[in-house]
């Protein structure tokens, strides 16, 4: 069956401290790849995707994914979180068949001043 | 360009009550799908709909239905509610076509259903 893992449920880190946050799926044949967050009171926004080419893929405000055929992996990272980045992250796929999205359960980060 | 909008922001209905949302996608986007946002079981794919034709459904009961007109605009159905339908009812659009960038979902703000 498809499936997104994330592999944190909340994690609470201090400013300037380096993020990472794990995803793993299972999702047969081409997959496009997507990180999105979602601030308190607002509606998801992408932060990055990925459909071809160089695994490591920029997004905005800082954020970097790489994508790991091999470990069916796409995991989220930041050197250093500001606290506007307190939200919540969730990773998603999807094939080229349609516009169904299969989200992981979230991961909510909270930074402290 | 206008972004995805949805309407109404906020519903309280009962249970037994039926509902209809409606979401208008960005302008020359063919596809909209619809997904719900529970705190319990996070974000869920109902269906997707392009050229007025539903191409892909999730694993929701027939209570839930949608459409679409020929103007890309959708309406997603919730018939005899339940309390566990209280949820946030996300659309995204998206080109729709059968490359991986035309399927780039762009999200609404949302629906948000009280059933009391």
């Amino acid at each position: 069956a498809q499936s997104v893992s994330q592999h944190n449920h909340h994690v609470i880190l201090s400013e300037a401290a380096s993020l990472e946050l794990g995803c793993n799926y299972s999702y047969g044949g081409t997959v496009n790849l997507f990180w999105y967050v979602q601030y308190p009171g607002q509606h998801l926004q992408l932060l990055l995707k990925y459909f071809s080419g160089d695994p490591l893929v920029k997004g905005i405000k800082g954020f970097e994914a790489e994508f790991i055929k091999s470990k069916f992996s796409f995991n989220l990272r930041k050197p250093s979180v500001q606290w506007s980045d307190t939200a919540e992250y969730f990773c998603a796929v999807n094939n080229n068949q349609g516009g169904k999205l299969i989200f992981g359960q979230g991961t909510e980060l909270s930074v402290k001043p | 360009k206008a972004g995805v909008t949805q309407t109404p922001r906020y519903l309280i209905k009962t249970r037994g009550q039926q509902v209809t949302l409606s979401c208008s996608p960005i302008s020359g986007h063919r596809s909209v799908s619809w997904y719900q946002q529970t705190p319990g079981q996070g974000l869920q794919f109902l269906f997707e709909y392009f050229s007025e034709t539903q191409r892909n459904k999730g694993n929701f009961p027939g209570r839930f239905s949608g459409r679409q007109f020929s103007n890309s605009r959708s309406e997603m159905n919730v018939s005899t509610l339940e309390l566990g339908d209280s949820a946030l009812y996300l659309c995204a659009s998206s080109l729709g076509a059968g490359t991986s960038s035309s399927n780039e979902q762009f999200f609404g703000p949302g629906t948000r259903l009280t059933v009391l």
